[in-house]
């Protein structure tokens, strides 16, 4: 297997600009987590999914910031509008809890610059 | 809210020479990883402890998991250049929905 896939792996973009990013999981995982990290915060965790439903969300800073799992090979988290604050690499990382361990597998991430 | 913590921020190591990195995190946890980052890269799993009291090995990685599985450490001994990088705990409480919390993070760098 490749690993989780992200994309784009850079972002450049100008405030007030959408955003979106892209993620496929580990085929077969079915957990799917997004972080984001920064210098001042550390890895943060978004949002969570299982089985392709969002389970808890309450790390989404705000209203601007979605994410969706279509199904169960793709997710996306979408920032409307962005804002220079919203600098940082974001990752993606899936899982499949039911073995001896249930470690995370992260993607790459995407390297987001605001403008 | 919970929260996980980790000592020290930073820790710049010569080459040779032992590194430690201690996680506390402020309720009792079901089981706690580890992850290394290196610079540029990606969080990567290293080690999951589960029992009280628990000591896992993994070359010259040694990971322990406090009685009150409360608190963590990471010991490197003899740290090679190949160890720079960024140590994230990561604790799964023992009630609520399925969510590690990672810690702060040590970021160590070894001189040569």
């Amino acid at each position: 297997d490749a690993g989780v896939i992200q994309s784009p792996r850079h972002e450049v973009t100008e405030m007030g600009q959408e955003v979106t990013l892209r993620c496929k999981p580990i085929s077969g995982h079915d957990y799917l987590f997004w972080y984001r990290q920064t210098m001042m915060r550390g890895l943060e965790l978004l949002i969570y999914f299982n089985n392709n439903v969002p389970i808890d969300d309450s790390g989404m800073p705000e209203d601007r910031f979605s994410a969706k799992m279509p199904n169960a090979s793709f997710s996306t988290l979408k920032i409307q509008p962005s804002e220079p604050r919203d600098s940082a690499v974001y990752f993606c990382a899936s899982s499949f809890p039911y073995l001896s361990y249930n470690e995370q597998f992260f993607g790459p991430g995407t390297r987001l610059t605001v403008l | 809210g919970q929260q996980v913590m980790q000592i020290p921020q930073y820790q710049h190591v010569q080459e040779g020479e032992d590194f430690t990195t201690y996680c506390n995190s402020s309720t009792t946890l079901s089981n706690i990883q580890w992850y290394k980052q290196r610079p540029g890269g990606h969080p990567v799993f290293l080690i999951q402890l589960v029992k009280s009291g628990e000591v896992k090995k993994q070359k010259r990685l040694t990971f322990q998991f406090g009685e009150a599985k409360k608190n963590s450490s990471l010991h490197i001994t003899a740290t090679q250049t190949t160890d720079v990088g960024t140590y994230f705990c990561a604790g799964y409480p023992t009630s609520g929905t399925y969510k590690y919390i990672f810690g702060t993070g040590t970021r160590l760098k070894v001189l040569a």
